[in-house]
Protein backbone atom coordinates (compact mmCIF):
# COMPACT_ATOMS: atom_id res chain seq x y z
CA UNK A 1 0.00 0.00 0.00
CA UNK A 2 0.76 3.58 -0.55
CA UNK A 3 2.70 5.25 2.39
CA UNK A 4 3.34 9.10 2.84
CA UNK A 5 5.85 9.64 5.44
CA UNK A 6 6.26 13.59 7.55
CA UNK A 7 8.52 14.67 9.80
CA UNK A 8 6.87 14.22 13.12
CA UNK A 9 7.31 17.54 14.37
CA UNK A 10 8.62 21.42 12.95
CA UNK A 11 9.71 24.05 14.83
CA UNK A 12 9.80 27.91 13.55
CA UNK A 13 10.33 31.16 15.11
CA UNK A 14 7.83 33.78 14.51
CA UNK A 15 7.98 35.66 10.95
CA UNK A 16 10.25 33.20 9.73
CA UNK A 17 9.69 30.55 7.38
CA UNK A 18 8.52 26.66 7.78
CA UNK A 19 8.63 23.74 5.47
CA UNK A 20 6.24 20.56 5.88
CA UNK A 21 7.89 17.17 3.41
CA UNK A 22 5.61 14.78 2.86
CA UNK A 23 7.71 11.67 1.06
CA UNK A 24 5.79 9.13 -1.12
CA UNK A 25 7.12 6.91 -3.93
CA UNK A 26 6.64 9.37 -7.13
CA UNK A 27 4.20 11.23 -5.76
CA UNK A 28 5.62 14.28 -7.22
CA UNK A 29 2.67 12.20 -10.02
CA UNK A 30 -0.20 12.40 -7.62
CA UNK A 31 -2.29 15.71 -6.82
CA UNK A 32 -1.41 16.24 -3.18
CA UNK A 33 -3.63 17.87 -0.75
CA UNK A 34 -2.74 19.76 2.94
CA UNK A 35 -4.95 19.56 6.21
CA UNK A 36 -4.65 22.30 8.80
CA UNK A 37 -5.94 20.37 12.82
CA UNK A 38 -5.81 22.62 15.49
CA UNK A 39 -6.25 20.93 19.23
CA UNK A 40 -9.81 19.81 19.13
CA UNK A 41 -10.78 21.05 16.23
CA UNK A 42 -11.87 18.85 12.56
CA UNK A 43 -9.15 19.46 9.67
CA UNK A 44 -8.98 22.64 7.71
CA UNK A 45 -8.34 22.66 3.83
CA UNK A 46 -4.88 24.89 2.96
CA UNK A 47 -3.52 23.54 0.05
CA UNK A 48 -5.00 21.37 -2.59
CA UNK A 49 -3.75 19.76 -5.95
CA UNK A 50 -0.51 20.42 -4.95
CA UNK A 51 -0.34 24.46 -4.92
CA UNK A 52 -3.74 25.84 -5.13
CA UNK A 53 -5.02 27.70 -1.88
CA UNK A 54 -9.14 27.61 -0.99
CA UNK A 55 -10.79 30.64 -0.63
CA UNK A 56 -9.84 32.06 2.59
CA UNK A 57 -6.72 31.20 3.18
CA UNK A 58 -3.44 32.97 3.30
CA UNK A 59 -1.08 33.55 0.57
CA UNK A 60 1.71 32.54 3.40
CA UNK A 61 0.41 29.01 2.67
CA UNK A 62 2.16 27.79 -0.52
CA UNK A 63 2.79 23.95 -1.86
CA UNK A 64 4.64 22.38 -4.15
CA UNK A 65 5.36 18.79 -5.24
CA UNK A 66 7.92 17.31 -6.94
CA UNK A 67 10.02 13.77 -7.31
CA UNK A 68 9.24 11.88 -4.39
CA UNK A 69 8.80 14.91 -1.65
CA UNK A 70 5.86 17.13 -1.65
CA UNK A 71 6.27 20.08 0.25
CA UNK A 72 3.79 22.70 2.11
CA UNK A 73 5.58 25.95 2.97
CA UNK A 74 4.32 28.56 5.78
CA UNK A 75 5.88 31.84 5.07
CA UNK A 76 6.25 34.43 7.81
CA UNK A 77 4.90 31.88 10.53
CA UNK A 78 2.51 33.15 13.11
CA UNK A 79 1.52 32.06 16.35
CA UNK A 80 -1.84 30.91 14.89
CA UNK A 81 -0.07 28.58 12.50
CA UNK A 82 0.74 26.44 15.39
CA UNK A 83 -1.28 23.00 14.14
CA UNK A 84 -1.16 19.34 13.19
CA UNK A 85 -0.64 19.52 9.37
CA UNK A 86 -1.40 16.33 7.23
CA UNK A 87 -0.92 15.17 3.60
CA UNK A 88 -3.03 13.46 1.81
CA UNK A 89 -3.31 11.74 -1.93
CA UNK A 90 -5.81 9.55 -3.94
CA UNK A 91 -3.63 6.43 -4.82
CA UNK A 92 -4.70 5.67 -8.66
CA UNK A 93 -3.45 2.57 -8.56
CA UNK A 94 -5.32 1.22 -5.47
CA UNK A 95 -7.92 3.90 -5.69
CA UNK A 96 -7.84 4.56 -2.32
CA UNK A 97 -7.32 7.37 0.00
CA UNK A 98 -4.19 7.73 2.23
CA UNK A 99 -3.22 11.00 4.75
CA UNK A 100 0.47 11.54 5.55
CA UNK A 101 1.62 10.31 9.34
CA UNK A 102 1.40 13.95 10.32
CA UNK A 103 3.37 17.05 11.35
CA UNK A 104 3.40 18.98 14.75
CA UNK A 105 4.64 22.68 13.58
CA UNK A 106 5.56 24.73 17.34
CA UNK A 107 5.78 28.35 16.64
CA UNK A 108 8.72 29.13 18.94
CA UNK B 1 -22.93 26.50 2.24
CA UNK B 2 -21.76 23.26 2.57
CA UNK B 3 -22.01 21.58 6.66
CA UNK B 4 -22.16 18.30 7.58
CA UNK B 5 -22.50 16.42 10.87
CA UNK B 6 -21.91 13.45 12.39
CA UNK B 7 -24.24 11.56 14.76
CA UNK B 8 -24.21 8.64 16.50
CA UNK B 9 -23.73 6.49 20.35
CA UNK B 10 -20.23 8.03 21.98
CA UNK B 11 -19.63 4.96 23.91
CA UNK B 12 -20.15 1.16 22.06
CA UNK B 13 -19.20 -2.03 23.52
CA UNK B 14 -16.87 -4.59 22.41
CA UNK B 15 -17.59 -6.88 19.54
CA UNK B 16 -20.59 -4.34 19.13
CA UNK B 17 -21.66 -2.75 15.48
CA UNK B 18 -20.95 0.74 15.12
CA UNK B 19 -23.74 3.06 13.37
CA UNK B 20 -22.56 6.63 12.00
CA UNK B 21 -24.80 8.90 9.90
CA UNK B 22 -23.22 11.78 8.37
CA UNK B 23 -26.43 14.61 7.56
CA UNK B 24 -25.27 16.54 5.03
CA UNK B 25 -26.77 20.29 3.76
CA UNK B 26 -25.53 22.16 0.60
CA UNK B 27 -24.56 19.62 -1.92
CA UNK B 28 -26.65 16.69 -3.49
CA UNK B 29 -25.44 12.70 -3.51
CA UNK B 30 -26.77 12.61 -6.70
CA UNK B 31 -24.62 15.12 -8.34
CA UNK B 32 -21.93 14.14 -10.76
CA UNK B 33 -18.48 13.43 -9.36
CA UNK B 34 -19.63 14.35 -5.92
CA UNK B 35 -18.46 12.37 -2.66
CA UNK B 36 -18.60 11.63 0.87
CA UNK B 37 -15.76 9.70 3.08
CA UNK B 38 -15.42 8.68 6.59
CA UNK B 39 -12.37 9.45 8.51
CA UNK B 40 -10.95 8.67 11.68
CA UNK B 41 -8.45 9.72 14.42
CA UNK B 42 -7.36 8.29 17.68
CA UNK B 43 -6.70 10.33 20.46
CA UNK B 44 -2.99 11.83 19.42
CA UNK B 45 -2.99 9.92 16.51
CA UNK B 46 -3.07 10.69 12.31
CA UNK B 47 -6.25 10.86 10.67
CA UNK B 48 -6.83 7.36 8.55
CA UNK B 49 -9.23 7.17 5.82
CA UNK B 50 -12.21 4.81 6.26
CA UNK B 51 -14.61 4.58 3.11
CA UNK B 52 -15.79 6.39 0.88
CA UNK B 53 -18.90 6.92 -1.43
CA UNK B 54 -19.64 8.33 -4.65
CA UNK B 55 -22.79 9.76 -6.15
CA UNK B 56 -23.39 6.69 -8.66
CA UNK B 57 -22.99 4.10 -4.80
CA UNK B 58 -19.73 3.58 -6.15
CA UNK B 59 -17.97 2.66 -3.12
CA UNK B 60 -14.56 2.51 -1.89
CA UNK B 61 -12.99 1.31 1.20
CA UNK B 62 -9.81 0.82 3.15
CA UNK B 63 -8.10 -2.50 2.78
CA UNK B 64 -6.98 -2.98 6.50
CA UNK B 65 -10.97 -2.36 7.43
CA UNK B 66 -12.55 -3.74 4.60
CA UNK B 67 -14.67 -6.94 6.07
CA UNK B 68 -15.66 -4.54 8.95
CA UNK B 69 -17.25 -1.51 6.97
CA UNK B 70 -20.24 -1.09 4.81
CA UNK B 71 -20.90 2.93 3.40
CA UNK B 72 -24.26 3.51 1.99
CA UNK B 73 -26.28 6.54 0.98
CA UNK B 74 -29.54 7.92 1.62
CA UNK B 75 -29.92 10.94 -0.94
CA UNK B 76 -33.03 11.45 0.11
CA UNK B 77 -32.33 12.29 3.23
CA UNK B 78 -29.12 13.88 2.49
CA UNK B 79 -27.07 10.94 4.41
CA UNK B 80 -24.30 8.90 4.43
CA UNK B 81 -24.31 5.99 6.83
CA UNK B 82 -21.18 3.99 7.81
CA UNK B 83 -21.34 0.81 10.21
CA UNK B 84 -18.07 -1.18 11.71
CA UNK B 85 -18.87 -4.56 12.78
CA UNK B 86 -16.69 -6.14 15.58
CA UNK B 87 -15.90 -2.91 17.29
CA UNK B 88 -12.41 -3.41 19.87
CA UNK B 89 -11.29 -0.88 21.86
CA UNK B 90 -8.70 0.33 19.33
CA UNK B 91 -11.47 1.66 17.24
CA UNK B 92 -11.86 4.52 19.83
CA UNK B 93 -11.50 7.63 18.16
CA UNK B 94 -13.20 10.47 16.55
CA UNK B 95 -14.89 9.65 13.57
CA UNK B 96 -15.24 12.61 10.64
CA UNK B 97 -17.58 12.73 7.17
CA UNK B 98 -16.29 15.29 4.75
CA UNK B 99 -17.24 16.16 1.30
CA UNK B 100 -15.35 16.13 -1.92
CA UNK B 101 -16.46 17.79 -4.86
CA UNK B 102 -14.59 14.80 -7.61
CA UNK B 103 -12.61 12.15 -7.51
CA UNK B 104 -9.27 12.80 -6.62
CA UNK B 105 -10.07 16.12 -5.30
CA UNK B 106 -9.77 17.37 -1.74
CA UNK B 107 -12.05 17.29 1.10
CA UNK B 108 -12.69 20.13 0.97
CA UNK B 109 -15.57 20.18 3.63
CA UNK B 110 -15.54 18.57 7.30
CA UNK B 111 -17.60 17.20 9.73
CA UNK B 112 -17.01 18.39 13.16
CA UNK B 113 -16.23 14.72 14.00
CA UNK B 114 -17.90 12.52 16.95
CA UNK B 115 -15.94 10.93 19.39
CA UNK B 116 -17.03 7.46 19.54
CA UNK B 117 -15.11 4.82 23.24
CA UNK B 118 -15.29 1.58 22.96
CA UNK B 119 -15.24 -0.22 26.44
CA UNK B 120 -17.01 -2.80 28.41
Amino acid sequence: SYVLTQPPSVSVAPGQTARITCGGNNIGSKSVHWYQQKPGQAPVLVVYDDSDRPSGIPERFSGSNSGNTATLTISRVEAGDEADYYCQVWDSSSDHEVFGTGTKVTVL
Amino acid sequence: QITLKESGPTLVKPTQTLTLTCTFSGFSLSTSGVGVGWIRQPPGKALEWLALIYWDDDKRYSPSLKSRLTITKDTSKNQVVLTMTNMDPVDTATYYCAHRRVIAAAFNYWGQGTLVTVSS
